[in-house]
């Protein structure tokens, strides 16, 4: 079963409002979670990282006030996509892990979750 | 930073016809290499991953991938590809912060 869950998996909010989109690890401790955003027919971007209980760290051309990432807990991240429009509209993923890659653990995806914008 | 670049947008096979598609990447260490696969509208799906040792890596629904070294490449194949293969491909490469990247993605087209 899935060890990722996001939170909604659809969504669609009105021009000028926020939106909360959940990642929660199911049965892990995720000390670092990814956040990416797809566009229709496009590749993934890794939008920001987070770890947790620090600030999150975002890619060059992310705009930290607009997609605000919350990680408080071991077991939750949260993206806030404020006074969101139209053109936020896009496929989010997270991904989760548990302490660091290269000592052998696994980077878990969520299922995605779609925010429709209008 | 680690990238990956997938050559080919978009490939159409005949059913029973073999695949191959193209991944190279760009690190400066060992590469920890992944293909995934994402049917329309889902999440993605983990075909394999090449971490080290065995060059030719096995993964599910019959996939394989080679790493070459000297070519900086991580090509997936399938011997005889099946009408429900037809989805977008990524190739990804995780780096040292342990963020992994992905490929602009292959979509297939499986023709009857």
């Amino acid at each position: 079963g899935a060890v990722v869950s996001q939170h909604p998996s659809r969504v669609i909010c009105k021009s000028g409002t926020s939106v909360k989109i959940e990642c929660r690890s199911l049965d892990f401790q995720a000390t670092t979670m990814f956040w990416y955003r797809q566009f229709p027919k496009q590749s993934l971007m890794l939008m920001a990282t987070s770890n947790e209980g620090s600030k999150a760290t975002y890619e060059q051309g992310v705009e930290k006030d607009k997609f605000l990432i919350n990680h408080a807990s071991l077991t939750l991240s949260t993206l806030t996509v404020t006074s969101a429009h139209p053109e936020d509209s896009s496929f989010y993923i997270c991904s989760a892990l548990q302490g660091a890659f290269f000592s052998g653990n696994t980077i878990y995806f969520g299922e995605g979750s779609w925010l429709t914008v209008v | 930073a680690q990238s990956v670049t997938q050559p080919d947008i978009h490939i159409t096979v005949s059913e029973g016809a073999s695949l191959e598609l193209r991944c190279n990447y760009s690190y400066g260490a060992t590469p920890y290499l992944f293909w995934y696969v994402q049917s329309p509208g889902q999440g993605l799906q983990l075909l394999l991953k090449y971490f080290s040792g065995d060059t030719l890596v096995q993964g599910i629904k019959g996939f394989e991938a080679e790493f070459k070294r000297s070519q900086s490449s991580f090509n997936l194949r399938k011997p005889s590809v099946h009408w429900s293969d037809a989805a977008e491909y990524f190739c990804a490469v995780v780096g040292n912060n342990n963020d992994m990247r992905f490929g602009a993605g292959t979509r297939l087209t499986v023709k009857p």
